[in-house]
């Protein structure tokens, strides 16, 4: 399984803009670049997607390297309620597992 | 509520128990997901169904653990002889996708999931 290298923590002001970055140098072709978070006390849940060009949804942008070795999640204006772990998942074309490292903690202060 | 479901939400028991968790998923999603997550660390898959089909599992999941999803709706996961390092929590999810093939660009939807605490 291909691995991503994030920061262990960040902190941001609240109203922020935020970018979380995430290494994935071995990444493949076919691999899909997910990012998840975790809020406290509660189960991962989806932030975004993509595999090369750059996304943008209500949540977040991601903006992906062009060798696709690196990515960035941004938060355009951070709230208290993005304090959370982000993960960085490579998800291969067919598997339907996620592999989880041990993502950032994004600390936000009013 | 139409999210992802798990009960219990704690569990305490004895080193040597058996234990059974439950996970309700969002009801037309066909995959179903377990993972364990240990303080300070992400998720570990452990395995996974499309509807009754286990297709997959970890080398995590020992001969202790047994998952099942009899009718392709809810599932339970089953600990045997519970030891200590089994206490976590242990996550559910839930997941559309096409019959055959993976879904790598569907989101996965978590339960909230069962804390376990092994004495």
């Amino acid at each position: 399984d291909a691995k991503t290298t994030q920061p262990n923590s960040m902190e941001s002001n609240e109203e922020e803009p935020v970018h979380l970055p995430c290494n994935h140098s071995t990444i493949s072709g076919t691999d899909y670049i997910h990012w998840y978070r975790q809020l406290p006390s509660q189960g991962p849940e989806y932030v975004i997607h993509g595999l090369t060009s750059n996304v943008n949804n209500r949540m977040a942008s991601l903006a992906i390297a062009e060798d696709r070795k690196s990515s960035t999640l941004i938060l355009h204006r951070a709230t208290l309620r993005d304090a959370a772990v982000y993960y960085c998942i490579l998800r291969g074309y067919n598997t339907d597992k996620l592999i989880f490292g041990t993502g950032t903690r994004l600390q936000v202060f009013p | 509520d139409t999210g992802v479901s798990q009960d219990p939400r704690h569990k305490i028991t004895k080193r040597g128990q058996n234990v059974t968790f439950r996970c309700d998923p969002i009801s037309e999603h066909n995959r179903l997901y377990w993972y364990r997550q240990t303080l300070g660390q992400g998720p570990e898959f452990l395995t996974y169904f499309q509807n009754e089909a286990q297709l997959e599992k970890s080398r995590l999941l020992s001969d202790r653990f047994s998952a099942e999803r009899p009718k392709g709706s809810f599932s339970t996961l089953e600990i045997q002889r519970t030891e200590q390092g089994d206490s976590a929590m242990y996550l559910c999810a839930s997941s559309s996708g096409t019959s055959g093939r993976s879904s790598s660009y569907n989101e996965q939807f978590f339960g909230p999931g069962t804390r376990l605490t092994v004495l």
